[in-house]
């Protein structure tokens, strides 16, 4: 099946530190969804990619759809404490997602 | 509203037990969907649901047996689970799938204990 590496696997920052992670595949996907978990809750969703060169921003957070469809990254500027979780990377084909590991952030205040 | 709700929060159950696990959304979504996440994990798909029809099943035990009642509602009947089932089980929803990429929006989840 698809595969999706996501990196870094964790990430210890200071508080207003930008931060920036991605996805890689060697698949092609037609969608990149990013999302945060916090512990004990679901995801929620961030930003939503459709096109390849897309560059969305949401508040803080820029995420791009490479121009391969293989790759997407989010960056988050100015981190605050609230930042704090785990990001998921989603690439979508044909109804089903693919999830990567996850990236978890810690933001010392 | 982007609101999926699940019901319980938390359930713990013998292995002997039935249990089903339910979730409801008012999007108007036509895709609704079931994952399995075990603790620092991703999420893994165990089913789809497009239009009250089941389209995927990712080659999920029996002892997992999904049902859309209707558009809103999906439901996750649990009979005769391991421990090593125990995890956060998710529903999510999106306005349809297919070849264009859409939105998925998640519930809550339940933490599923199985003894």
């Amino acid at each position: 099946g698809q595969q999706l590496n996501q990196s870094p696997q964790s990430m210890f920052i200071q508080e207003g530190e930008d931060v920036s992670m991605n996805c890689t595949s060697s698949s092609i996907f037609n969608t990149w969804l990013w999302y945060k978990q916090d512990p004990g809750e679901g995801p929620v969703l961030l930003i939503a990619l459709y096109k390849a060169g897309e560059l969305t921003s949401n508040g803080r957070l820029t995420a791009q759809f490479g121009i391969t469809r293989k790759d997407s990254f989010l960056n988050i500027s100015a981190s605050i404490p609230s930042d704090v979780g785990i990001y998921f990377c989603a690439g979508q084909l044909r109804g089903k997602s693919t999830f990567g590991d996850g990236t978890t952030l810690t933001v010392k205040p | 509203d982007t609101e999926v709700t699940q019901t319980p929060k938390h359930l713990v159950m013998g292995m002997t037990n039935k249990k089903s696990l339910k979730c409801e959304q008012h999007m108007g979504h036509r895709a609704m969907y079931w994952y399995k996440q075990k603790a620092k994990k991703p999420p893994e798909l165990m089913f789809v649901y497009s239009y009250e029809k089941l389209s995927i099943n990712e080659s999920v035990p029996s002892r997992f047996s999904p049902e859309c009642p209707n558009s809103s509602l999906l439901n996750l009947h649990l009979h005769a689970l391991q421990p090593e089932d125990s995890a956060l089980y998710l529903c999510a929803s999106s306005r349809a799938t297919g070849t264009s990429g859409y939105e998925q929006y998640f519930g809550p989840g339940t933490r599923l204990t199985v003894t």
